[in-house]
């Protein structure tokens, strides 16, 4: 079953524009943590912003703000003011740590995010 | 730049063959994981190493294998290649400190399997 799922392929978003990629998540554990990545057309993969399942206020990053809403298994990120070198692929991913210590971290097919001048 | 440099950056091999890829990770980190990532997919987990012992895997079977050395530099090997194991190897190295460690990622290995 996939744990993370991103419904967004592709999206085009003007400049300056706020945008949302969206996030949901599947997981029986209480305590795990969700973050999103990007990864510019070079391949490298950059750290956006993290959230724990514990944090009761919604994590922010500069323009990175991530809207978690723990009852939903969502954890959208809002990036603001949109720019052109926020044209990237964005990874939502999950870290899950089990009853045995196994440490896992479990990355959703991502979103295409391109910006129009 | 992250600190993180992986070796090599491209790689040709044919089915069956066996290969070694490898990751030194930044100066400070104690953890060291390794993901599959084909083309237009997310990265796949393959497994993780926190102090030279190996601490999650993945959904990848045995042939696909690794070691964390004393200095935190990594290896993953593949034996036995397959068509399939074409893909972006990317490798991340943190720092242990529970659920919201950050993953400093290099800038990966692109192995073809022909």
């Amino acid at each position: 079953a996939q744990k993370i799922t991103q419904t967004q392929p592709g999206m085009f978003v003007q400049e300056k524009e706020a945008v949302t990629l969206d996030c949901t998540y599947d997981t029986s554990d209480q305590s795990y943590g969700l973050f999103w990545y990007k990864q510019p057309s070079s391949g490298e993969m950059i750290f956006l912003i993290y959230q724990g399942s514990y944090d009761e206020q919604n994590a922010t990053e500069g323009r990175y703000s991530l809207n978690f809403q723990k009852a939903r298994k969502s954890a959208n990120l809002v990036i603001s003011a949109s720019q052109l070198g926020d044209s990237a692929m964005y990874f939502c991913a999950m870290r899950e740590v089990t009853m045995n210590r196994d440490d896992k971290i479990i990355f959703g097919k991502g979103t295409r995010l391109h910006i129009l001048p | 730049e992250t600190g993180v440099t992986q070796s090599p950056t491209h790689l040709i091999k044919t089915r069956g063959q066996q290969v070694t890829l490898r990751c030194s990770s930044q100066s400070g980190h104690n953890t060291v994981s390794w993901y599959q990532q084909a083309l237009g997919q997310g990265p796949q987990f393959i497994f993780q190493y926190y102090r030279e012992e190996e601490n999650g895997r993945g959904n990848f079977p045995p042939r696909f294998s690794g070691l964390q050395f004393p200095n935190y530099s990594s290896e993953l090997n593949v034996n036995a290649l397959e068509l399939d194991d074409s893909a972006l190897y990317l490798c991340a190295s943190s720092l242990k400190e529970g659920l919201g460690e950050k993953l400093f990622f290099g800038s990966g290995t692109q192995l073809s399997v022909l």
